[in-house]
């Protein structure tokens, strides 16, 4: 059983698009997040959510909208999409904030043309 | 704001080496440090998890130690194999919550 999953595992759309990547996690954790893998392989984390509420909210653009119907379920719109939207996008989740281990989803690569 | 580097940024070892990685980072007031493997395409992969209070962990063949004070981490990989092969990533997190990725170090274990 897939402890952390996402999809699409690819997306692929035009400037201009509406898309959205779902995540889902089934070890009962509390908290989830997303990060961003660029081209030079960085990962920098987007947007921490505990118990369902906003937690971390880094420098991302307003196009970027994290929602989180339950604690099992993150979800990442992405509004007017731009070519430096391209990226690999990755879910994860931890038993609680900051102390524990980070469980990660396969990822999800987004390409903008 | 904590910042996290790697050495080397790329290594290439003989199959049965011993290797080290290297994980610095700015600001010793961490809450843990999380050591990750990352495969070509595939996702992130936990090896080992270092609380702050702890000095080292081990699990098989590899062995990660802390040395909060100097901001150092290293990970050691005994009688590497092809399938050591991957990209290793070391996290760090902090105060207010955050996680922090360094730049990764690209192994190759050559047969």
């Amino acid at each position: 059983d897939t402890a952390v999953s996402q999809t699409p595992k690819y997306l692929v759309t035009q400037m201009g698009n509406d898309k959205s990547i779902k995540c889902e996690q089934n070890l009962g954790h509390d908290t989830m997040y997303w990060y961003k893998q660029d081209s030079k392989k960085f990962l920098k984390i987007m947007f921490s959510y505990n118990n369902k509420e906003l937690i971390i909210n880094e420098t991302v653009p307003n196009r970027f909208s994290p929602k989180s119907p339950d604690k099992a379920h993150l979800n990442l719109h992405i509004n007017s999409l731009e070519l430096g939207d391209s990226a690999v996008y990755f879910c994860a989740s931890s038993q609680d904030v900051a102390s524990y281990e980070q469980y990660f989803g396969p990822g999800t690569r987004l390409t903008v043309t | 704001k904590q910042e996290v580097t790697q050495i080397p940024a790329a290594l290439s070892v003989p199959e049965g080496e011993n290797l080290v990685l290297n994980c610095s980072f700015t600001d010793s007031a961490i809450y843990n440090l999380q050591w990750f493997r990352q495969d070509p395409g595939k996702g992130l992969t936990s090896l080992l998890l270092i609380q702050s209070s702890q000095r080292e962990q081990t699990s098989g063949r590899l062995n990660a130690s802390l040395d909060k004070s100097s901001g150092r981490s290293t990970l050691y990989i005994a009688a590497s194999q092809p399938g050591d092969s991957a990209t290793y990533l070391c996290a760090v997190s902090s105060t207010g919550n955050q996680f922090y990725f360094g730049t990764g170090t690209s192994l190759t274990v050559i047969p």
